[in-house]
């Protein structure tokens, strides 16, 4: 079956420093993907998204990086503030599966003063 | 622009009763989507809806779940004879259209079984 995985539960990095937080998927037919950032006691705000036909595409102080060959996500993030310590999420929906998106277990970012 | 209501924001249920949980998409969305997020976990898809048609409903449990998103009003997740399995954050996202689309999220409905 389809499957999100991030490579690590846990992130603690320093204020200032730049973050980067990695996501595998599974499902070959993948073709879009996006980026979750999730507060305590909130919903999931979308932070940035990319479609299988880019691989790299930027935001304000957030980049996604995409390389499908081995099937790879990573959300870098410059500059990181004590505001972006949340859990971040990447998410994959397939034309196959219209609708439906597939989410990771999250990455628990802690952003140290 | 508001973004997507859930009500109530917090539920609590005891064994046996029935949970309903509403969400209304931003304004414009026709495309309304349910996850349930269990403790320290990532969402999990439940079912998508458009205007009074369930399009995808593979991660719906196959009893005691279901779901409506009228013609008018909000959609509508029900829970019948809710267990303490399911205490868990219901969150309801909603999009313009449905194919590779940006899906945003309402607060969630946190529902606890007693």
């Amino acid at each position: 079956g389809e499957s999100v995985g991030l490579h690590l539960p846990t992130l603690s990095v320093q204020e200032g420093d730049n973050s980067i937080i990695n996501c595998a998927y599974s499902n070959s037919a993948s073709d879009y993907f996006i980026w979750y950032k999730q507060e305590s006691g909130k919903g999931p705000q979308f932070i940035i998204d990319i479609r299988s036909n880019m691989d790299k595409r930027q935001g304000q102080r957030v980049t996604v990086l995409l390389n499908k060959t081995v099937k790879h996500l990573s959300l870098q993030i410059a500059a990181t503030q004590p505001g972006d310590s949340a859990v971040y999420f990447c998410a994959e929906k397939a034309n196959t599966n219209a609708g439906k998106s597939t989410f990771g277990d999250g990455t628990t970012l802690t952003v140290k003063p | 622009n508001a973004g997507v209501m859930q009500n109530p924001r917090h539920l609590v249920r005891r064994r046996g009763q029935e949970a309903r949980l509403r969400c209304s998409p931003m304004k414009g969305h026709s495309h309304v989507y349910w996850y349930r997020q269990l403790p320290e976990e990532g969402l999990k898809f439940m079912v998508y809806l458009q205007k009074e048609n369930i399009i995808d409903e593979s991660g719906m449990p196959k009893e005691r779940f279901s779901a409506e998103f009228p013609k008018e009003g909000p959609s509508i997740l029900r829970i019948q004879q809710v267990v303490r399995g399911d205490s868990a954050a219901y969150f309801c996202a909603s999009s313009l259209t449905g194919v590779a689309d940006t899906q945003y999220f309402g607060p969630g409905t946190r529902l606890t079984v007693l």
